[in-house]
Protein backbone atom coordinates (compact mmCIF):
# COMPACT_ATOMS: atom_id res chain seq x y z
CA UNK A 1 0.00 0.00 0.00
CA UNK A 2 1.49 2.97 -0.81
CA UNK A 3 1.85 5.78 1.85
CA UNK A 4 1.06 9.37 2.53
CA UNK A 5 2.08 11.45 -0.22
CA UNK A 6 2.78 15.63 0.30
CA UNK A 7 3.26 17.40 -3.17
CA UNK A 8 5.47 19.66 -3.09
CA UNK A 9 8.04 18.56 -1.42
CA UNK A 10 10.06 21.93 -1.49
CA UNK A 11 8.49 25.30 -1.81
CA UNK A 12 9.99 29.15 -1.67
CA UNK A 13 7.62 32.24 -1.45
CA UNK A 14 7.68 35.56 -0.76
CA UNK A 15 6.15 37.53 2.12
CA UNK A 16 2.45 38.57 1.60
CA UNK A 17 1.34 35.53 -0.99
CA UNK A 18 -0.45 32.27 0.32
CA UNK A 19 0.27 29.03 -0.64
CA UNK A 20 -1.59 25.73 -1.13
CA UNK A 21 -0.23 22.45 0.61
CA UNK A 22 -1.64 19.07 -1.06
CA UNK A 23 -1.83 15.58 0.86
CA UNK A 24 -3.03 12.35 -0.03
CA UNK A 25 -3.07 9.72 2.39
CA UNK A 26 -3.32 5.96 2.70
CA UNK A 27 -6.18 4.22 0.79
CA UNK A 28 -8.68 3.83 2.68
CA UNK A 29 -7.62 6.37 5.63
CA UNK A 30 -10.37 8.87 6.05
CA UNK A 31 -8.56 10.96 8.85
CA UNK A 32 -5.96 13.78 7.48
CA UNK A 33 -4.42 15.70 10.15
CA UNK A 34 -2.03 18.28 9.74
CA UNK A 35 1.43 19.48 11.78
CA UNK A 36 3.43 22.36 11.36
CA UNK A 37 7.23 21.55 12.63
CA UNK A 38 9.82 24.40 13.38
CA UNK A 39 12.83 24.35 15.45
CA UNK A 40 11.80 26.75 17.45
CA UNK A 41 8.38 25.63 18.65
CA UNK A 42 8.31 21.85 17.68
CA UNK A 43 6.07 20.06 16.25
CA UNK A 44 2.17 21.84 16.19
CA UNK A 45 -0.98 20.42 15.61
CA UNK A 46 -3.27 22.59 13.14
CA UNK A 47 -6.27 20.83 12.38
CA UNK A 48 -7.67 17.10 11.84
CA UNK A 49 -10.34 16.49 8.65
CA UNK A 50 -12.64 13.84 8.30
CA UNK A 51 -15.03 13.30 5.86
CA UNK A 52 -14.70 16.39 4.59
CA UNK A 53 -15.49 18.14 7.66
CA UNK A 54 -13.00 20.29 9.90
CA UNK A 55 -13.10 17.91 13.50
CA UNK A 56 -9.92 19.70 15.75
CA UNK A 57 -7.91 22.40 15.92
CA UNK A 58 -5.12 23.41 16.96
CA UNK A 59 -4.16 27.29 17.94
CA UNK A 60 -3.24 28.79 14.84
CA UNK A 61 -4.57 31.84 13.27
CA UNK A 62 -6.82 32.11 10.24
CA UNK A 63 -4.48 32.65 8.56
CA UNK A 64 -4.07 28.63 7.89
CA UNK A 65 -7.10 27.41 6.70
CA UNK A 66 -7.78 23.83 5.08
CA UNK A 67 -10.42 21.46 3.20
CA UNK A 68 -10.66 17.39 2.77
CA UNK A 69 -12.27 16.35 -0.40
CA UNK A 70 -14.77 13.17 -1.25
CA UNK A 71 -11.86 10.97 -1.92
CA UNK A 72 -9.94 12.12 1.13
CA UNK A 73 -7.15 14.09 -0.11
CA UNK A 74 -6.65 17.39 1.99
CA UNK A 75 -4.95 20.54 0.91
CA UNK A 76 -3.76 23.00 3.19
CA UNK A 77 -3.51 26.59 2.45
CA UNK A 78 -1.66 29.42 4.77
CA UNK A 79 -2.67 33.39 2.95
CA UNK A 80 -0.60 36.62 3.57
CA UNK A 81 2.81 34.19 4.39
CA UNK A 82 4.95 35.41 7.17
CA UNK A 83 8.49 34.81 7.81
CA UNK A 84 7.46 32.38 10.38
CA UNK A 85 5.59 30.29 8.56
CA UNK A 86 8.69 29.00 7.10
CA UNK A 87 8.59 25.24 8.67
CA UNK A 88 7.78 21.78 7.46
CA UNK A 89 4.27 21.40 6.99
CA UNK A 90 3.68 17.60 7.92
CA UNK A 91 0.25 15.34 7.05
CA UNK A 92 -0.53 12.79 8.60
CA UNK A 93 -3.45 9.94 7.77
CA UNK A 94 -5.48 7.86 9.80
CA UNK A 95 -8.55 4.88 9.58
CA UNK A 96 -10.82 6.71 11.46
CA UNK A 97 -11.09 10.16 13.08
CA UNK A 98 -8.33 10.53 16.03
CA UNK A 99 -9.30 9.65 19.37
CA UNK A 100 -12.09 7.39 18.10
CA UNK A 101 -9.95 4.72 18.86
CA UNK A 102 -5.92 3.82 19.06
CA UNK A 103 -5.22 4.32 15.60
CA UNK A 104 -1.85 4.97 14.54
CA UNK A 105 -1.08 8.25 12.54
CA UNK A 106 1.03 7.57 9.52
CA UNK A 107 2.98 10.59 8.48
CA UNK A 108 4.12 12.32 5.22
CA UNK A 109 7.72 13.12 4.56
CA UNK A 110 5.93 16.78 4.73
CA UNK A 111 6.43 20.02 2.61
CA UNK A 112 9.36 22.09 3.29
CA UNK A 113 8.06 26.10 2.64
CA UNK A 114 10.38 28.62 2.96
CA UNK A 115 9.20 32.46 3.29
CA UNK A 116 11.46 34.61 1.88
CA UNK B 1 -4.25 19.90 28.98
CA UNK B 2 -1.78 17.82 28.29
CA UNK B 3 2.02 17.83 28.04
CA UNK B 4 5.26 16.21 27.24
CA UNK B 5 8.48 16.62 28.45
CA UNK B 6 11.71 15.08 26.32
CA UNK B 7 14.92 15.86 29.00
CA UNK B 8 18.07 16.44 26.64
CA UNK B 9 17.77 17.70 23.79
CA UNK B 10 20.59 15.43 22.17
CA UNK B 11 21.79 12.33 23.45
CA UNK B 12 25.16 10.52 21.94
CA UNK B 13 25.82 6.98 23.04
CA UNK B 14 28.59 4.40 21.40
CA UNK B 15 27.20 1.48 19.15
CA UNK B 16 26.49 -1.04 20.88
CA UNK B 17 25.42 0.77 24.20
CA UNK B 18 22.18 1.09 25.79
CA UNK B 19 19.82 4.04 25.02
CA UNK B 20 17.79 5.81 27.15
CA UNK B 21 15.36 8.97 25.82
CA UNK B 22 13.57 10.10 28.75
CA UNK B 23 9.83 11.00 28.34
CA UNK B 24 7.64 12.34 30.60
CA UNK B 25 4.27 13.43 30.64
CA UNK B 26 1.55 15.37 32.00
CA UNK B 27 -2.51 14.19 32.08
CA UNK B 28 -5.11 14.01 34.44
CA UNK B 29 -5.72 10.76 33.37
CA UNK B 30 -4.13 7.66 31.63
CA UNK B 31 -3.31 8.42 28.34
CA UNK B 32 -2.25 7.13 25.29
CA UNK B 33 1.21 7.23 24.76
CA UNK B 34 3.59 7.23 21.33
CA UNK B 35 7.43 7.17 20.50
CA UNK B 36 8.00 8.23 17.03
CA UNK B 37 11.23 8.72 15.22
CA UNK B 38 12.46 11.13 11.91
CA UNK B 39 15.53 10.29 9.92
CA UNK B 40 16.32 13.54 7.94
CA UNK B 41 14.48 14.74 5.27
CA UNK B 42 11.63 12.35 6.09
CA UNK B 43 8.09 12.11 8.27
CA UNK B 44 7.67 10.77 11.33
CA UNK B 45 7.46 6.89 12.14
CA UNK B 46 6.08 5.59 14.74
CA UNK B 47 8.26 2.80 17.09
CA UNK B 48 5.69 2.02 19.27
CA UNK B 49 2.57 2.85 21.32
CA UNK B 50 1.17 2.31 24.97
CA UNK B 51 -2.29 2.08 25.05
CA UNK B 52 -3.56 1.21 28.50
CA UNK B 53 -2.65 -2.59 28.21
CA UNK B 54 0.63 -3.70 28.85
CA UNK B 55 2.84 -1.45 30.88
CA UNK B 56 5.96 -2.94 28.85
CA UNK B 57 5.60 -2.21 24.97
CA UNK B 58 7.36 -3.78 22.44
CA UNK B 59 7.86 -1.50 18.97
CA UNK B 60 9.77 -2.18 16.09
CA UNK B 61 13.45 -1.77 15.29
CA UNK B 62 14.40 -3.12 18.98
CA UNK B 63 12.95 -0.18 20.67
CA UNK B 64 10.58 -0.76 24.19
CA UNK B 65 9.71 1.67 26.05
CA UNK B 66 7.73 1.10 29.88
CA UNK B 67 4.65 3.28 31.09
CA UNK B 68 5.03 3.95 34.67
CA UNK B 69 2.03 5.95 35.98
CA UNK B 70 3.60 6.85 39.32
CA UNK B 71 6.47 8.30 37.56
CA UNK B 72 4.22 9.72 34.78
CA UNK B 73 7.19 8.14 32.74
CA UNK B 74 6.65 6.70 29.19
CA UNK B 75 10.91 6.24 28.49
CA UNK B 76 12.34 4.76 26.06
CA UNK B 77 14.66 2.04 25.30
CA UNK B 78 17.24 -0.16 22.96
CA UNK B 79 19.65 -2.40 24.87
CA UNK B 80 21.89 -2.33 21.78
CA UNK B 81 22.64 1.22 20.02
CA UNK B 82 23.22 0.35 16.10
CA UNK B 83 24.23 3.16 14.02
CA UNK B 84 21.24 3.56 11.60
CA UNK B 85 19.34 4.49 14.84
CA UNK B 86 21.29 8.24 14.46
CA UNK B 87 17.64 10.36 14.44
CA UNK B 88 15.81 12.54 15.77
CA UNK B 89 12.85 11.16 18.35
CA UNK B 90 9.75 12.45 19.67
CA UNK B 91 7.33 11.20 22.42
CA UNK B 92 3.75 12.40 21.99
CA UNK B 93 0.69 12.20 24.01
CA UNK B 94 -3.06 11.53 23.01
CA UNK B 95 -5.69 12.61 25.45
CA UNK B 96 -8.28 10.23 26.33
CA UNK B 97 -10.19 12.23 28.36
CA UNK B 98 -10.18 14.94 26.43
CA UNK B 99 -11.67 13.03 23.64
CA UNK B 100 -14.60 11.85 26.07
CA UNK B 101 -15.38 15.45 26.95
CA UNK B 102 -14.81 17.18 23.72
CA UNK B 103 -14.97 14.16 20.57
CA UNK B 104 -11.33 15.92 20.36
CA UNK B 105 -7.81 14.49 20.77
CA UNK B 106 -4.84 15.63 19.14
CA UNK B 107 -1.17 14.55 19.30
CA UNK B 108 0.48 16.90 21.23
CA UNK B 109 4.30 16.50 20.60
CA UNK B 110 7.91 16.52 22.98
CA UNK B 111 10.46 18.77 21.78
CA UNK B 112 12.36 15.84 20.52
CA UNK B 113 15.49 14.16 20.98
CA UNK B 114 18.17 13.80 18.92
CA UNK B 115 20.24 10.79 18.85
CA UNK B 116 23.82 10.44 18.03
CA UNK B 117 25.35 6.95 17.98
CA UNK B 118 28.93 7.18 18.08
CA UNK B 119 31.27 4.57 16.65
Amino acid sequence: KAGVTQTPRYLIKTRGQQVTLSCSPISGHRSVSWYQQTPGQGLQFLFEYFSETQRNKGNFPGRFSGRQFSNSRSEMNVSTLELGDSALYLCASSPTLTGAGTDTQYFGPGTRLTVL
Amino acid sequence: AQSVTQLGSHVSVSEGALVLLRCNYSSSVPPYLFWYVQYPNQGLQLLLKYTSAATLVKGINGFEAEFKKSETSFHLTKPSAHMSDAAEYFCAVSDSEQYKDTGRRALTFGSGTRLQVQP
